[in-house]
């Protein structure tokens, strides 16, 4: 089946440490996104890339880097200056008239 | 400025019975796509339904319909018959159009609804 998945479902990490959150996708898609939501709020666009080796900020990239080695990876890590890390992301890639996303990480930080 | 605004962050509906989502966007391009996501509490974003701008039909996908008023740029989500399964964040996105890698496209999401099914 084709997809976006991301792993773990949950992450739980210490303040100060940096987390990589893995996303992957086999729908050959060229463009993928990261996002971030707060409880009750909407998405916020953190990082996207339209092709391999190049990358754009989005509103919130501030804390987060990103890469993209290959077509079918896009791994964020969280480092710790990140202020709040604790949030929900997701991944989503964009075909043809609409974005998938990913099933979420849950990032917690203590 | 590019912006979705969603003014219920909470509604109630009966089961069976219909129940409208506001969404409204603010824009000067003339071609963008408006969405609606339905998130249920696991988390996962579920597309329910999307309008173009030059579509002249309101959009309609099953028991979801998209409300399109240009003028008035509102995007007007429209479940009939409710079930419990709706309980659920609804969100309005919009798709805007960056010049970086050729033509890229991003969308801006609202604060979202949530919506709660009562039997």
């Amino acid at each position: 089946d084709g997809g976006i998945t991301q792993s773990p479902k949950y992450l739980f990490r210490k303040e100060g440490q940096n987390v990589t959150l893995s996303c992957e996708q086999n729908l050959n898609h060229d463009a993928m996104y990261w996002y971030r939501q707060d409880p009750g709020q909407g998405l916020r666009l953190i990082y996207y890339s339209q092709i391999v080796n190049d990358f754009q900020k989005g509103d919130i990239a501030e804390g987060y880097s990103v890469s993209r080695e290959k077509k079918e990876s896009f791994p964020l890590t969280v480092t710790s200056a990140q202020k709040n890390p604790t949030a929900f992301y997701l991944c989503a890639s964009w075909g043809g008239r609409e974005q998938y996303f990913g099933p979420g990480t849950r990032l917690t930080v203590t | 400025a590019q912006k979705i605004t969603q003014t219920q962050p909470g509604m109630f509906v009966q089961e069976k019975e219909a129940v409208t989502l506001d969404c409204t966007y603010d824009t000067s391009d003339q071609s963008y796509g408006l969405f609606w996501y339905k998130q249920p509490s696991s988390g996962e974003m579920i597309f329910l339904i999307y309008q173009g701008s030059y579509d002249e039909q309101n959009a309609t996908e099953g028991r979801y319909s998209l409300n399109f008023q240009k003028a008035r740029k509102s995007a007007n989500l429209v479940i009939s018959a409710s079930q419990l399964g709706d309980s659920a964040m609804y969100f309005c996105a919009m798709r805007v159009r960056e010049n970086y890698g050729g033509a890229t496209n991003k969308l801006i999401f609202g604060t979202g609804t949530l919506l709660a099914v009562q039997p």
